[in-house]
């Protein structure tokens, strides 16, 4: 089976820098993705890990460490529009399962 | 480019009532899955399917069924609806399983 821990919220001011944890117990592992839902809208790809060590797109970075089985998603210069529930998947035997998501609130 | 296209984007169902839940895809993509999203549980797979005429289930396959008869099509049906299948679906596509590209969802409520 699988376990995937995340925050369940954080909070946060414009213009500051985030990081959200996730750590996971898994049988098998293909990579491990980070996806942004805004609420009533459907979940979106943000960057993936399968390999140790930090992936950096833009204003967003992902890291994995495969043997303490923890990833984290950096945001920084945060805007208001980033506001939005951050979802940690592993991918295992082909199937994507899913943390439960982290809700950000990104104040002024 | 159309992308992943859910129908319906909502629905109301008697207890015991049977419904498709239409899922079609324009990019190509062998691997296709469904999820439901509840509040406090986050997505939560139910059936995914790696090519045409191949399926599986995911966490959550009970009361559920599947069909790939072609690569764009992958229909989810409720063979006799519970409220316990009150929920939010999404269909996603992808190439491998990974980067998945989700539809808008259907909000589905039974009575």
């Amino acid at each position: 089976g699988q376990n995937i821990d995340q925050p369940t919220e954080m909070t946060a001011t414009e213009g500051a820098i985030v990081q959200i944890n996730c750590t996971y117990q898994t049988s098998g592992f293909n990579g491990l993705f980070w996806y942004q839902q805004h609420a009533g809208e459907a979940p979106t790809f943000l960057s993936y890990n399968v390999l140790d060590g930090l992936e950096e797109k833009g204003r967003f970075s992902s890291f994995l460490s495969r043997s303490k089985g923890y990833s984290y998603l950096l945001l920084k210069e945060l805007q208001m529009k980033d506001s939005a529930s951050y979802l940690c998947a592993v991918l295992s035997f082909q199937k994507l399962v899913f943390g439960t998501g982290t809700r950000l609130l990104v104040s002024p | 480019n159309a992308g992943v296209t859910q129908t319906p984007k909502f629905q109301v169902l008697k207890t015991g009532q049977s419904m498709t839940l239409q899922c079609a895809q324009d990019m190509n993509h062998e691997y296709m899955s469904w999820y439901r999203q509840d509040p406090g549980m986050g997505l939560r797979l139910i059936h995914y399917s790696v090519g045409a005429g191949i399926t599986d289930q995911g966490e959550v396959p009970n009361g559920y069924n599947v069909s790939r008869s072609t690569t764009e099509d992958f229909p989810l049906r409720l063979l006799s609806a519970a409220p316990s299948q009150t929920s939010v679906y999404f269909c996603a596509s992808s190439i491998t399983g990974g980067k998945l590209f989700f539809g808008e969802g259907s909000r589905l409520t039974v009575l």
